[in-house]
This record gives structure tokens, sequence and C-alpha cells, in this order.
């Protein structure tokens, strides 16, 4: 029973396009909630990451969103690029636990 | 820095054989750990390790055993493996837990138990 619901599995968007991945989850514990970017035959890496005492966070064209009431958040990627093709996890963990939960994956595809 | 290593890359197992799996960081982390991933369900944490000498269970650790004898080096060892255990297992350290710290993955390995 995965801790994080994450979706769509898969997206494809158009050069240019806004790419937007939702995650949700159930434990009110979690108070740290990171992105991780894998490229095939890699393994993941930190994208960016937001606690919830903010709304939104912005690194370049990546943003988090970040709904505490929903116990939602959600990754968009502005201005998609060839490059940006990967699978893309949220994750959430809490204050009194070492464990990090993950999302099942989206993998996205930029068409150029 | 290498940063963080696994040895081997690809691996083709018959059931019922052991092997290890190697993971080593050469960044003085504190933490270390195991996760697998399958297609559809992420990545799910196997052990994980606080420091040398201390280790505990993840979400899925039936028929793996881990040990931390040096900061650097965290095993993961399959007993008997089993159709179940293939899968692409990571290896992630982070300076000291989950907490905020980015965890850093290696490469992974590619294991196919038959």
């Amino acid at each position: 029973q995965q801790q994080v619901k994450q979706s769509p599995q898969s997206l494809i968007v158009q050069k240019g396009g806004i790419s937007i991945i939702n995650c949700a989850y159930e434990n009110t514990a979690f108070d740290y909630f990171p992105w991780y970017q894998q490229f095939p035959g890699k393994g993941p890496a930190l994208l960016i990451a937001i606690r919830p005492d903010v709304s939104e966070k912005k690194e370049g064209r990546f943003t988090i969103s970040f709904n505490k009431s929903a116990k939602q958040f959600s990754l968009h990627i502005m201005d998609s690029q060839p490059g940006d093709s990967a699978t893309y996890f949220c994750a959430a963990g809490g204050s009194n636990d070492y464990k990090l939960s993950f999302g099942a994956g989206t993998t996205v595809t930029v068409r150029a | 820095n290498a940063g963080v290593t696994q040895t081997p890359k690809f691996q083709v197992l018959k059931t019922g054989q052991s092997m290890t799996l190697q993971c080593a960081q050469d960044m003085n982390h504190e933490y270390m750990s195991w996760y697998r991933q399958d297609p559809g369900m992420g990545l799910r944490l196997i052990h994980y390790s606080v420091g040398a000498g201390i280790t505990d269970q993840g979400e899925v650790p039936n028929g793996y055993n881990v040990s931390r004898s040096t900061t650097e080096d965290f095993p993961l060892r399959l007993l008997s493996a089993a159709p179940s255990q293939t899968s692409v297992y990571f290896c992630a350290s982070s300076y000291s837990g989950w907490r905020g710290d980015e965890q850093f993955f290696g490469p992974g390995t590619r294991l196919t138990v038959l």
C-alpha cells in the first residue's frame, strides 16, 4: 500500500508546453516533499523539494505547488524541453522517521 | 569524488543462489539506504543505516540482509534469491538522513532471478 499516490503514470507534451504531475498523501506527519528526476539507466536525482510552511516553490522552469488542507502537491514543468524527458517521482517524509515514501513515478515525454 | 558507486551493474542469478550487492560512498555520509525499483511501484525502501553498526528495516526487508561495518560501505545480501527479487536496486546516501538532506543515488544494479 503506497503512502504517496502519483498520477498520471505517463504523459506526452509538446516542446514549450506545460507538464503537470500530481501527488496525494494521507499521513499528516509528512512534512518534507521532494521530487526526484530519473533518466533512463541512471539513479534518481533530487530536482526540487518543499516543506508545508510554503504553498509554492519555484526553481527555474520547475514549480512545486502544495495544498496542505487537501494533502496534495504537484510539479509543474514550464516551457517543457526534450531534455526534460525522464521519469519523475514525488516523495514524502516525516520529522520523526528516517523513511522516505515514493510515488509510483510519471514518465514524461517531450516531443520536439 | 566518485559519489555513490554500486557493483555489479548487471547480475543474473538462479533461484536459491545467494549474492551480495556492493555499495560504497566517498562523501562521509552517515545515512545509507537500499531501494528496489519495480514498474508501477516506484522506489521501495529495503533497509537503511544511520551510521556504522546501526541498521533498520524499511518497507520490504524480507529476503535481504544488511550490515554496516564502515561509514563508506553498505552491502546488501540476498540470502536465497527468488524470481520476485528481480528488480533494479539502488543504493543512496545522505549527510544525516532524509530530513531535508538530499539523497544521492548510485547508478543501480539490475538483477534478474531465473
